[in-house]
């Protein structure tokens, strides 16, 4: 089956530093994965879309990785800020109807 | 464009009781789907509409659970005989067919007593 997985430990970290968040999938490659970030009692809202022909893609201070071999996604958020805390979701679409499979989320927190 | 609306935000209901959610998409995407998400954990497909028929339901969603997409405007899920395992938030999200971007909604956290 398809699956997600994703660091479930919370990842702590200085402001200003580079956060570096992981996510690893099973079975084949998707044809694209994308990042939510949802904050507590929130839904998640869309960050990013990477396909699988893309080796890399930026928006601002977030990068995205896509590498097939690995069968993994890494989220980087650099020059992080306290307002940057949330947890960070990796879903990847399933079946014709591209509904979602989300990892657990990783739960990042950015520390002044 | 408001984005994803949910209604209400928050229910509270004792076990056995029937519960309805809404949700209403962003006006013109014909895309929408309902996902369950407990505590710790990521969001988990339930149901697919496009426009107003319902094309995919999980083995998750079980005979206690309905959804509705009349018109193929707003949505609504309702819950039978509700369960303490239905406790969780759930979420609606709406796209449009040439997007594969999914808008989620605030959620509706359901607490079954």
């Amino acid at each position: 089956s398809q699956k997600i997985e994703q660091n479930s430990e919370a990842l702590n970290i200085q402001e200003g530093k580079t956060a570096t968040l992981t996510c690893n999938y099973t079975n084949y490659s998707p044809a694209y994965l994308q990042w939510y970030r949802q904050d507590p009692g929130r839904g998640p809202v869309f960050l990013l879309l990477i396909r699988e022909n893309e080796k890399e893609k930026r928006k601002e201070r977030l990068k995205v990785t896509f590498d097939t071999t690995l069968k993994q996604s890494l989220f980087h958020i650099t020059a992080s800020q306290p307002a940057d805390s949330a947890t960070y979701l990796c879903a990847r679409i399933s079946g014709g109807y591209n509904k979602l499979i989300f990892g657990a989320g990783t739960r990042l927190a950015v520390h002044p | 464009d408001t984005g994803v609306s949910q209604n209400p935000r928050h229910k509270i209901t004792k076990r056995g009781q029937n519960v309805t959610f809404r949700c209403d998409p962003i006006s013109e995407h014909n895309r929408l789907y309902w996902y369950r998400q407990t505590l710790g954990q990521g969001p988990e497909f339930l149901t697919y509409f496009q426009n107003e028929a319902q094309l995919e339901k999980s083995r998750l969603l079980s005979d206690r659970f309905s959804a509705e997409r009349p018109k193929g405007s707003f949505s609504t899920l309702e819950i039978q005989r509700t369960e303490q395992g239905d406790s969780a938030m759930y979420l609606c999200a709406s796209s449009y067919s040439l997007e594969e971007t999914q808008y989620f909604g605030p959620g509706t956290r359901l607490l079954v007593l």
